[in-house]
C-alpha cells in the first residue's frame, strides 16, 4: 500500500463552521505534512509532524490545528476560517528524514478542495 | 523563504518534440526532486536527484543536478498528450531543517496531438 488517502475530496464550509481534513497512510512513515495548495501555485508547507509531535508550523493561522492522533492518521480541523483559505489542501507522508543520506521522498495525496463560503 | 526560479511558466508543444525545463537559485541545494501534478490530483514524484552532477532518467524523463548545486534540469524526449500537467521542481538546502521543500512556480506543459 503505497497510498496516502485523504477525505473528504471536496468540502464547502461556511465562515462559522468548524471541519476536520483527513489523512491516512499505511506505510509506516513517521513524517507526515500539510501542504496548502492555492490555483497554479505551488504548494506551501504548513505544518510537519515527526514521530507525532509537531516539527514545523510555518506561521499558520491559529483557525488552522493540526493533529496527529496515532502514526498513521493526520488531521487538520478548522475554525472561523475565510473565503481566502479556500484552497487545496494536500497531506504528505515520508519516511523521517536523515541528513546526509538518501532519503525516501514524500508520497502525497489526492487533496482536499476547500470552499469557504 | 528560499526562491526557486522554475522556466518556462508555460510551454505549447507538438506531440513528439522534446521538452526542457529548469530550476535555479540563488542558495545551494543538496536535494533536488521533480514533481509532476495532474488536476485535481497531488503532486507525483517524477526524479529525486542527490549529487552534484548526478544524472538520473525514468523512461522518457531525464533530470540532472547541476555542478554548481544552484540549478537542475528536466527534459521529456518524445512528448505525448498524457504529458500534459504542471511539472514542478523542487528542493532542499543544506543548512535547511529537515522536511522542508522549496517549490517552484510551476512549468505548465500543454502537448497538442
Amino acid at each position: 500500500d503505497t497510498e496516502v488517502t485523504q477525505t473528504p475530496k471536496h468540502l464547502v464550509m461556511g465562515m462559522t463552521n468548524k471541519k476536520s481534513l483527513k489523512c491516512e497512510q499505511h506505510m509506516g512513515h513517521r513524517a507526515m505534512y500539510w501542504y496548502k495548495q492555492k490555483a497554479k501555485k505551488p504548494p506551501e508547507l504548513m505544518f510537519v509532524y515527526s514521530y507525532e509531535k509537531l516539527s514545523i508550523n510555518e506561521s499558520v493561522p491559529s483557525r488552522f490545528s493540526p493533529e496527529c492522533p496515532n502514526s498513521s492518521l493526520l488531521n487538520l480541523h478548522l475554525h472561523a476560517l475565510q473565503p481566502e483559505d479556500s484552497a487545496l489542501y494536500l497531506c504528505a507522508s515520508s519516511p523521517v528524514l536523515v541528513r546526509g543520506e538518501k532519503n525516501t521522498e514524500a508520497f502525497f495525496g489526492q487533496g482536499t478542495r476547500l470552499t469557504v463560503v | 523563504g528560499q526562491q526557486l526560479n522554475q522556466s518556462p511558466q508555460s510551454m505549447f508543444i507538438q506531440e513528439g518534440e522534446d521538452v526542457s525545463m529548469n530550476c535555479t537559485s540563488s542558495s545551494i541545494f543538496n536535494t533536488w526532486l521533480w514533481y509532476k501534478q495532474d488536476p485535481g490530483e497531488g503532486p507525483v514524484l517524477l526524479i529525486a536527484l542527490y549529487k552534484a552532477g548526478e544524472l538520473t532518467s525514468n523512461g522518457r524523463l531525464t533530470a540532472q543536478f547541476g555542478i554548481t548545486r544552484k540549478d537542475s534540469f528536466l527534459n521529456i524526449s518524445a512528448s505525448i498528450p498524457s504529458d500534459v500537467g504542471i511539472y514542478f521542481c523542487a528542493g532542499r538546502t543544506r543548512g535547511s531543517t529537515l522536511g522542508r521543500l522549496y517549490f517552484g512556480r510551476g512549468t505548465q506543459l500543454t502537448v497538442w496531438p
